[in-house]
């Protein structure tokens, strides 16, 4: 079965404070990792897919890499306004139902960006 | 802008009493899932449809039930609302097969009186 373990459940950051966010996973075969940011109430938004170890993505103050067991998020100069739950999620090379669309998600770390 | 919406945002039920979901998208996307998130829990993937083919998930209570009658549009009925249905329900959509992002919609609140 596949597992996505997160850490920290929380993480609090001082405005400026680089940081980074884990997530190890278990599963038969990857075809994709993916990282949301949920903020609270609201559906998650995509915001990376990674596939192969060694890949590396940016977005604005966010870095996401991966390995064949585990990715980072990495956080530069945090602000406020990035302030949010951070979930990720593994797609098997094929799931037991209709052909590998399933998504398994960690239960995510949940970001807090002080002034 | 929304490209998968989903309606209502909040929906309150009575135990037992039949309650339905919507979910609309404008990617034309060929998957649609719904998802169930309780509070600080990850989402579970209730069921998926790839174009017209359902798939269950093995532990997703006979309760709920999905309808997808065109690419656009899909449901989530749930027949006996009970107090641990309360959640919050994603509808999300992917292009296509495996490797390709899914997008969500807002979500809508179901609490269950």
């Amino acid at each position: 079965e596949d597992q996505v373990t997160q850490s920290p459940e929380a993480l609090r950051l001082q405005e400026g404070e680089s940081s980074s966010l884990n997530c190890s996973y278990t599963v038969s075969g990857l075809r994709g990792l993916f990282w949301y940011r949920q903020d609270p109430g609201k559906g998650p938004e995509f915001l990376f897919t990674l596939y192969s170890a060694g890949e590396e993505k940016e977005k604005e103050r966010l870095k996401a890499t991966l390995t064949k067991k585990e990715s980072f998020l990495h956080i530069t100069a945090p602000k406020p306004e990035d302030s949010a739950t951070y979930l990720c999620a593994v797609q098997a090379t094929f799931g037991l139902t209709g052909g590998g669309n399933k998504l398994t998600f960690g239960t995510g770390t949940q970001l807090k960006v002080e002034l | 802008d929304a490209m998968v919406i989903q309606n209502p945002r909040y929906q309150v039920t009575q135990f037992g009493k039949p309650v339905t979901l919507s979910c609309s998208q404008t990617l034309n996307h060929n998957v649609m899932y719904w998802y169930q998130q309780k509070s600080s829990q990850a989402p579970k993937l209730l069921f998926h449809y790839y174009d017209k083919d359902f798939n269950n998930e093995a532990d997703t209570p006979d309760n709920f039930q999905s309808r997808r009658p065109n690419t656009s549009f899909c449901f989530l009925d749930i027949r006996s609302p009970g107090l641990g249905d309360a959640a919050m329900y994603l509808c999300a959509t992917s292009r296509d097969r495996g490797g390709t992002e899914a997008f969500f919609g807002q979500g809508t609140r179901l609490t269950v009186v």
